[in-house]
């Protein structure tokens, strides 16, 4: 059974902090790796996607990808009241659905 | 960036009755389109997998004579509520792969539709 983990959280970061989300995956033959962000009541927006090993980095958002170690990370900087949303981790191989963890609940206080 | 589309937002029937939802790949050819359901603080569940001119496959549990998928096109597909029941009330959402996003297959999710059935 493949599976995606994630800390469901909450976490809770005051404003302007870095808000450090993470996620593993079982499987070794994952290809690709993704981040969602979720408001309550609407549908996941995607916001970024990673490859290959190492940082890629986005406006204020940074995935980090360590296959070896099947992990992948994304940080916030500079969180914002607006980023509080429900965070999904979705891991893909060739031939299957996007798998998607629980998702991590991000709350950030002003 | 991608866009998807889903119509209608919010739909309310009588137990009985039966609901299409339609979701359009606006801006990108979609040959793999995904629905998917989402109870209250309960996660993304996958209902089925639909490949444009074939058959959908369907999630374990889930009833294809009751959830009815057409994928017409590449960029159109139509989930069909047959016969629904207050438990099919659910926040529906479709969701649409570009297969020409640089090889990393990017899926983008439509707006999602609320049905209540009463």
């Amino acid at each position: 059974q493949k599976e995606v983990e994630q800390n469901s959280g909450p976490l809770s970061v005051p404003e302007g902090a870095i808000a450090s989300l993470n996620c593993t995956y079982s499987d070794r033959g994952s290809q690709s790796f993704f981040w969602y962000r979720q408001y309550s009541g609407k549908s996941p927006e995607l916001i970024m996607s990673i490859y290959s090993n190492g940082d890629k980095e986005d406006g204020r958002f940074t995935a980090q990808l360590n296959k070896a170690s099947q992990y992948v990370s994304l940080l916030i900087r500079d969180s914002q009241p607006s980023d509080s949303a429900t965070y999904l981790c979705a891991v893909w191989e060739a031939g299957t659905a996007l798998i998607f963890g629980k998702g991590t609940t991000l709350s950030v206080s002003s | 960036g991608a866009v998807v589309s889903q119509h209608p937002s919010w739909v309310i029937c009588k137990s009985g009755t039966s609901v299409k939802i339609e979701c359009r790949s606006l801006d990108f050819q979609a040959t793999t389109m995904f629905w998917y359901r989402q109870f209250p603080k309960q996660s993304l569940m996958l209902m089925a997998t639909s490949n444009e001119g074939s058959k959908a496959t369907y999630e374990q549990g889930v009833e294809k004579d009751k959830f009815l998928i057409n994928h017409a096109s590449l960029t159109l597909s139509t989930l069909t509520v047959t016969s629904a029941h207050p438990e099919d009330s659910s926040f529906y959402i479709c969701s649409a792969r570009d297969g020409a996003s640089g090889g990393g297959y990017e899926q983008y999710f439509g707006p999602g539709t609320r049905l209540t059935v009463t």
